[in-house]
């Protein structure tokens, strides 16, 4: 068990919705990290907060969007979904730094 | 840019055997970490190890041992008699500072299957 958090482990939903993905981070761990899993883009970084604020963002597209909430927890907002965001998303968390990251189990988002 | 290239897509070998998972590098931070991540049937992420650019010691741990060679920008992974609960999807990943951020880069994964 990492200590991370993530909800839901599995999430099935149509095209052109929006869910919300939720992750709890290590206790003590101040940066949040979000990574998209595909099978043909493997793992890629999404997005990254330190103590509420955006501090890196990667290959995020303009439909997707996150925050750091004043409680550490953060929240992957994606919208308008398309046949092609299904993937497995994970979220993990660091105490920051250049230290390891420690990642949640991960949820998967199906797209119908 | 900051890239790490696992060459191996797939590995399979028999229960008992040796293998190793190769890893190569390219970054142009001076101080960066490496690390290998361990992705089982289950789907979590696993940490296994992570290095830093200052050591190059090779380590082991248990029936896992990492060899570290800066001078080849790789850093390789080699699980020892192997086992059935070995396979798995391994990552190796590099961290450094690109543009001002500390991003974790992965390769895209060696699935190694152990076979009894």
């Amino acid at each position: 068990d990492s200590g991370v958090t993530q909800t839901p482990k599995h999430l099935i939903t149509a095209t052109g919705q929006r869910v919300t993905l939720r992750c709890s981070p290590r206790s003590g761990d101040l940066s949040v990290y979000w990574y998209q899993q595909s099978l043909d883009q493997g793992l890629q970084f999404l997005i990254q907060y330190y103590n509420g604020e955006e501090r890196a963002k990667g290959n995020i597209l303009e439909r997707f969007s996150a925050q750091q909430f004043p409680d550490l927890h953060s929240e992957l907002n994606l919208s308008s979904l398309e046949l092609g965001d299904s993937a497995l998303y994970f979220c993990a968390s660091s105490v920051g730094g250049l230290r390891e990251l420690f990642f949640g189990e991960g949820s998967r988002l199906t797209v119908l | 840019a900051q890239k790490v290239t696992q060459a191996q897509t797939e590995i399979s070998v028999v229960e008992k055997e040796d293998v190793t998972l190769d890893c190569v590098y390219e970054t142009r931070d001076t101080t960066y970490y490496l690390f290998w991540y361990k992705q089982p049937p289950s789907g979590e992420l696993v940490f296994l190890i992570r290095r830093n650019s200052f050591d190059e010691q090779n380590e082991i741990s248990g029936r896992y041992s990492w060899n570290f060679q800066k001078s080849t920008s790789s850093f390789n992974f080699t699980i020892t008699a192997s086992q059935v609960v070995d396979s798995a999807v391994y990552f190796c990943a590099l961290r450094g500072v690109i543009q001002g951020a500390q991003k974790l880069v992965f390769g895209q994964g060696t699935r190694l299957t152990i076979n009894p």
